[in-house]
């Protein structure tokens, strides 16, 4: 199974700060098709998880463009420019690459 | 507006049985593979189950092969998870989300808001 791991676990950052996360994966994510499978959701608190980032750096429909993500084959980042009250929750990597599809555990942004 | 809506969840007995269903509409169902992904409460999420468009390929998590079972009805836009022999670690929220986009490619664009199992005596 693919392992992602996702650091740090948890933020602390001041209205209108940057952000950044960061996600590795035991192994490349790349596809024989040349895409890459990974994946950026967020969990508001009490919501399910929806979409961010999509195929490493593709912001779903309705993201603001404060969130990019950027990486390759087993290390990606996921950024946000400048950290909004409604940011809140916690932040997951996923790749689905192969089965079993696999997240990362988790990280945590909270506001100061 | 697209909506997946999760159903069947509930207080169960150890070794006894459940039946999710999530109900699809606002988007072409048989368009899409359809997963369940689960979370403890205050926990990380764990993928679950994978079917494909007609059903004919289904993938499962080690942990749940051989006793849970995906399928979906295309002609009703729902899918399923039949749950057999529960255990206390599968207490958790149950969502029902879109996989995978055949015209697109997208996947994980859509998720329901979830259906709580807790297996308990």
């Amino acid at each position: 199974d693919i392992v992602m791991t996702q650091t740090p676990l948890s933020l602390s950052v001041t209205p209108g700060q940057p952000a950044s996360i960061s996600c590795k994966s035991s192994q490349s994510l790349v596809f024989s098709d040349g895409k890459t499978y990974l994946y950026w959701c967020l969990q508001k608190p009490g919501q399910p998880p929806q979409l961010l980032i999509y195929g490493v750096s593709n912001r779903f429909s309705g993201v603001p463009d404060r969130f990019s993500g950027s990486g390759s084959g087993t290390d990606f980042t996921l950024k946000i420019s400048r950290v909004e009250a409604e940011d809140v929750g916690v932040y997951y990597c996923m790749q689905s690459v192969q089965f079993p599809v696999t997240f990362g555990q988790g990280t945590r942004l909270e506001i100061k | 507006e697209v909506s997946l809506v999760e159903s069947g969840g509930g207080l169960v007995q150890p070794g006894g049985s459940l039946r999710l269903s999530c109900a699809a509409s606002g988007f072409i169902f048989s368009n899409y593979w359809m997963t369940w992904v689960r979370q403890v409460p205050g926990k990380g999420l764990e993928w679950v189950a994978t079917i494909l468009l007609d059903g004919g390929e289904r993938y499962y998590v080690d942990s749940v092969k051989g006793r849970f079972t995906i399928s979906r009805d295309n002609a009703k836009n729902s899918l399923y998870l039949q749950m057999d022999s529960l255990r206390a670690e599968d207490t958790a929220v149950y969502y029902c989300a879109t996989y995978h986009n055949i015209l697109t490619g997208l996947r994980f664009d859509y998720w329901g808001q979830g259906t709580l199992v807790t297996v308990s005596s």
